[in-house]
């Protein structure tokens, strides 16, 4: 069974510039999350998608990231401008139905704002 | 204090040796779930669960949902144990998942 798959792996870019991260769940996964992962801290929820319908976005700092999943399939997530302080893992993972399924992980975007 | 605490940080370990990691939560959950993540941020599930014990090889999760407490437990630790464990607890159905900050776990030959 294939994984989930992001791309890119690695994305350097300088501060004010845009960044776009790809996902594309394990087929027939209704639920998809992206999750940010800072150095040192485990992951924090961006946000989290139940077929193409946002479930829970709160901690998603909107004046610069979006995240789309048109069709209920593949997701991207954008940044515009990128901070520094947006230099961290990215992580998808996806499950079948509700967050009490197992998840399963992509094996994420290491992004660098410089 | 965050919602999901873990113990310790740091682990250092000799191979062979017994090692438990903890999970303490502080919110009513539905499950919770123990993660591994290697260096390059690759995660791995290792076990989601709701009550009592799961085993899958040299790894045991434990959880006492009345103590809001769980373990992680490996047996006969080998150096490729090395990573970073997580623990993840989803709260009452449709909330999100909290994540403990993990704990890094060395084992040396």
């Amino acid at each position: 069974e294939a994984g989930v798959a992001q791309s890119p792996r690695y994305k350097i870019i300088e501060k004010r510039q845009s960044v776009a991260f790809w996902c594309n769940p394990i087929s027939g996964h209704a639920t998809l999350y992206w999750y940010q992962q800072i150095l040192g801290q485990g992951p924090k929820l961006l946000i989290q998608f139940q077929n193409n319908g946002v479930v829970d976005d709160s901690q998603l700092p909107k004046d610069r990231f979006s995240a789309e999943r048109l069709k209920g399939v593949d997701s991207t997530l954008k940044i515009q401008p990128a901070k520094l302080e947006d230099s961290a893992v990215y992580l998808c993972a996806s499950s079948l139905g509700a967050e009490d399924e197992k998840l399963f992980f992509g094996s994420g975007t290491q992004l660098s704002v410089l | 204090k965050n919602e999901v605490e873990q113990s310790p940080q740091n682990l250092t370990a000799q191979e062979g040796e017994f090692i438990t990691i903890n999970c303490s939560y502080s919110v009513g959950i539905s499950a919770l779930h123990w993660l591994q993540q290697h260096p390059g941020g690759g995660i791995v599930s290792l076990f989601m669960l709701s009550s009592g014990k799961k085993k899958h090889g040299r790894l045991i999760a434990t959880i006492n949902i009345q103590e809001k407490h769980s373990s992680l437990h490996i047996t006969a630790s080998h150096p490729r144990d090395s990573a970073v464990y997580i623990c993840a607890v989803s709260g009452t159905s449709g909330s999100r998942l909290t994540f403990g900050e993990g704990t890094q776990l060395t084992v040396n030959p």
